[in-house]
């Protein structure tokens, strides 16, 4: 079975850059989580999303993060313009609701640097 | 509010040492994760278990649903066990997991 793929791996850009990260999950999944990890921290949910709609977006920092998945599947989470505090590694997580645990699977995240 | 505090933050042992590390949570779970996460940034699941104990090579995890507690543990560690060890829960339902700070484990050779 295919994992949770992210893109890019790695993204360095200047503040007040735009940045965008793609996510496939894993097929069937029917609901996307994106966390943001910033050094030290343990991961911090910003958007989960119910096949395509959102079910909490409540700690995404909607001025500048914006997310989506239009068809259900896949994922884009975009940030405009970035901050310097922006930089953290992005990780899309998936799981199918249907049995115990749920089969949470994660990405490999993406790592972004602001400078 | 689910709390998941991990213990310790930090911890370095020789080559061969037993290692534990452990996890309490504050509110009834359906699931806990034992997560490992190397730097780069990517996570893999290690174990997911709502009771008893279960083991995958050299890891063991148990959890106490009364106590609100699990443990982690590696029997004859090795320097490529070397790092961050991320204890997480879920209550019900399809939501988000709750994640603790995790440890930060450095194997010395």
């Amino acid at each position: 079975e295919a994992g949770v793929a992210q893109s890019p791996r790695y993204k360095i850009i200047e503040k007040r850059q735009s940045v965008a990260f793609w996510c496939n999950p894993i097929s069937g999944h029917a609901t996307l989580y994106w966390y943001q990890q910033i050094l030290g921290q343990g991961p911090k949910l910003l958007i989960q999303f119910q096949n395509n709609g959102v079910v909490d977006d409540s700690q995404l920092p909607k001025d500048r993060f914006s997310a989506e998945r239009l068809k259900g599947v896949d994922s884009t989470l975009k940030i405009q313009p970035a901050k310097l505090e922006d930089s953290a590694v992005y990780l899309c997580a998936s799981s199918h609701g249907r049995t115990f645990g749920y089969g949470y699977t994660f990405g490999s995240g993406t790592r972004l640097t602001v400078v | 509010k689910n709390e998941v505090e991990q213990s310790p933050q930090n911890l370095t042992a020789q080559e061969g040492e037993f290692i534990t590390i452990n996890c309490s949570y504050s509110v009834g779970i359906s699931a806990l994760h034992w997560l490992q996460q190397h730097p780069g940034g990517g996570i893999v699941s290690l174990f997911m278990l709502s009771s008893g104990k279960k083991k995958h090579g050299r890891l063991i995890a148990t959890i106490n649903i009364q106590e609100k507690h699990s443990s982690l543990h590696i029997t004859a560690s090795h320097p490529r066990d070397s790092a961050v060890y991320i204890c997480a829960v879920s209550t019900s339902g399809n939501t988000p997991l709750v994640f603790g700070k995790g440890t930060r484990l450095s194997v010395i050779a």
